[in-house]
């Protein structure tokens, strides 16, 4: 079955660096979307996107995030000042149409010291 | 706003013992339901979903029923291996867009 591929499976940075969290859907997806998952903590929605824009954010995704498809496989989600609190694990998804299912990456964690 | 409260875990189980794990939601509309799983390693999969009141979503022996009278999407299976021990996410998707709302998902350990 083909899967979503997330980069780098683990990342430690320092307080107040730019981090880029990397995804590669599948490949005749339409629809990306990231999430986030604090220890402990609940899966929340973080963003989606659609025709190169966002198409729905929460209330998370401020000014410090953003997201990109700089090509024709990639999705990436950019933390441009990281704080402690934004150590979490950080899962891509993509599909293919509005209200399709869902397809997961095992996620990428995120520790900021 | 829309959210979903599932049974605390972890849950243990013998193999082939009966399983359920509760999950109750709250929409101000009409949302579909699902369960998806994480296994170890492994970013999360759909298990099954309904999308109106009184379906039933079923896959690999696993079964839930959309319950708008007590608003609730319980998980069963009626014999647990220990292949199923994994952590088990409910979530709710409205009908105005694609955002899923997850529960805070539930493990699952199955010995044998």
């Amino acid at each position: 079955e083909p899967e979503v591929t997330q980069t780098p499976s683990h990342q430690v940075t320092q307080m107040g660096q730019e981090v880029i969290l990397r995804c590669v859907p599948i490949s005749n997806h339409l629809y990306f979307y990231w999430y986030r998952q604090i220890l402990g903590q609940k899966v929340e929605f973080l963003v989606s996107f659609y025709n190169n824009e966002i198409s729905e954010k929460s209330e998370i995704f401020d000014d410090q995030f953003s997201v990109e498809r700089p090509d024709g496989s990639n999705f990436t989600l950019k933390i441009r000042s990281t704080k402690l609190e934004d150590s979490a694990m950080y899962f891509c998804a993509s599909s293919e149409r509005s209200k399709e299912k869902l397809f997961f990456g095992s996620g990428t964690q995120l520790s900021v010291l | 706003g829309d959210s979903v409260t599932q049974m605390e875990g972890p849950v243990t189980l013998s193999e082939e013992a009966f399983l359920t794990i509760n999950c109750t939601y709250t929409a101000t509309g009409y949302p579909s339901l699902f369960w998806y799983v994480q296994y170890p390693g492994e970013g999360l999969q759909l298990l099954l979903k309904a999308t109106k009141a009184d379906d039933k979503g079923s896959n690999k022996g696993f079964e839930a029923t959309y319950r708008k009278e007590t608003t609730s999407f319980h998980l069963e299976k009626g014999s647990v291996q220990v292949s199923d021990s994994a952590v088990y996410f409910c979530a709710l998707q409205m009908e105005y867009g694609n955002k899923l709302v997850f529960g805070a998902g539930t493990i699952l350990r199955v010995k044998s």
